[in-house]
């Protein structure tokens, strides 16, 4: 069975950093680009990164370029997001999720993040 | 990166067809036929419904259907169930391993 378990997440204060992590399971991780996906509580989705098999591509939304940066270990089965510089607008749930043929077939529970003073 | 046009809400009766349509541009659905659509129930992660503009996965109801017309995207749901109630989200591929998501749709089952 295909699983994506986030961890990592947790209340912290605006400009702070956090380091968002995905254990992946049942599936070949290192044949797969994969992403993260944030939705707002009741809000929408927001598609943020994205990271090829091999690490050699890579991708951002704009509202997180330059403080966000996405990492994969194909040897550990694991997607992590390093967020810095974080801001109230942050605060969501990161869905770690799996890409195939330009579409997410596979979603983990997600993790809250929330940033707060 | 503006999100891509959804209608806020849509309703319909059971029994009947609604369409939820997807507005973008030349350089997103307009480029790529690499649109999706997103099922979501409170409280639940996303769900694939459409890939590929109009492919449904394996398990999907055949009651889920999607199609494309030049930089918009529709999802169409027949003979609509009480359990069809939920948040659908369209998504688009827009180039250099980034996507764009929909604002979203809440279906109401009247």
């Amino acid at each position: 069975e295909v699983q994506m378990v986030e961890s990592g997440g947790g209340l912290v204060e605006p400009g702070t950093s956090l380091t968002l992590s995905c254990a992946a399971s049942g599936f070949r991780f290192g044949d797969y680009t994969m992403h993260w996906v944030r939705q707002v509580p009741g809000k929408g989705l927001e598609w943020i990164s994205a990271i090829n098999w091999n690490s050699e591509d890579v991708g951002y939304a704009d509202s997180v370029r330059g403080r966000f940066a996405v990492y994969r270990d194909n040897t550990r089965n694991s997607l992590y997001l390093r967020m810095r510089s974080l801001r109230s607008d942050d605060t969501a749930f990161y869905y770690c999720v799996k890409d195939i043929k330009y579409f997410f077939d596979s979603w983990g529970h997600g993790v809250l993040v929330t940033v707060t003073s | 990166q503006s999100a891509l046009t959804q209608p806020a809400a849509v309703s319909g009766s059971p029994g009947q067809s609604i369409t939820i349509s997807c507005t973008g541009s030349s350089t997103d659905i307009g480029a790529y036929d690499h649109v999706s659509w997103y099922q979501q129930s409170p409280g639940r992660a996303p769900k694939v419904i459409i890939f590929g503009v109009n492919h449904r996965p394996s398990g999907v109801s055949f009651r889920f259907s999607g199609s494309k017309s030049g930089n918009t995207a529709f999802l169409t749901i027949s003979g609509l169930q009480a359990e069809d109630e939920a948040e659908y989200f369209c998504c688009s591929f827009v180039g250099s391993i980034t996507w764009l998501f929909g604002g979203g749709t809440k279906l109401t089952v009247l």
